[in-house]
């Protein structure tokens, strides 16, 4: 009962620094999204993905990349990791049931800290 | 405007209150409508699908007024572990853009 994975779940950086987070999901959905959550913000979008091989900007993508080479992964990149992209990362995937209904599922997040 | 606001919070209730959220958005083409449950330092989890008629689970009412672009839930009873932030969620492209509200957080005390 994998569901949808994220790795690492804690990370610490120097600013400029670059990394990678992963998010794996082994339900065969169709879309992807990153976001991040900082307090008194809410979730905001910075990328998503509606299928293998296709990405697209969210609400706050500035400093980020993502790929989405295979269907069940989708990476999220900083390649000069600054303080203001201190928060928790919570990857998503999503399935339109039979009902027409949306149901969006979660990762258990990333906290990182920009130092 | 944000496009999803919601009751800025916190509550705090005593045990076996009755609390209502309130949650308004912005884009009249809206689609779909949530409520997700955050626990402390966890991922937001599906407590409730709103509908158009108004949905009941348990001790958990959620009504949608799509004139007034408003959304409620109401919580009876509540225990103490209903303490947690509530998401306001809305679809307005669907499979492309969950937008959440900034959250609410309740306390229930003993």
């Amino acid at each position: 009962n994998a569901g949808v994975t994220q790795t690492p779940k804690f990370r610490v950086l120097k600013t400029g620094q670059s990394m990678t987070l992963l998010c794996a999901q082994d339900m065969n959905h169709e879309y992807m999204y990153w976001y991040r959550q900082d307090p008194g913000m809410g979730l905001r979008l910075i990328h998503y993905s509606v299928g293998e091989g296709t990405t697209a900007k969210g609400e706050v993508p500035d400093g980020y990349n993502v790929s989405r080479l295979k269907k069940q992964n989708f990476l999220l990149g900083l390649e000069s990791a600054a303080p203001s992209q201190t928060s928790v990362y919570f990857c998503a995937s999503s399935y339109t049931q039979p009902t027409g209904e949306e149901k969006l599922f979660f990762g258990s997040g990333t906290q990182l800290s920009v130092l | 405007r944000k496009e999803v606001e919601q009751d800025p919070g916190p509550f705090n209730v005593p045990e076996g209150a009755t609390v209502a959220f309130n949650c308004t958005y912005s884009n009249s083409a809206s689609q779909s409508f949530f409520w997700y449950r955050q626990d402390c330092r966890k991922e937001p989890k599906l407590l409730m699908s709103v509908y158009s008629s108004g949905n009941e689970d348990g001790r958990f009412t959620a009504q949608l007024n799509r004139a007034s672009q408003y959304i409620s839930l109401l919580i009876r009873d509540s225990k103490l572990s209903d303490s947690a932030t509530y998401l306001c969620v809305v679809i307005w492209n669907y499979g492309q853009n969950f937008v959440f509200g900034p959250g609410t957080r309740l306390s229930v005390l003993p």
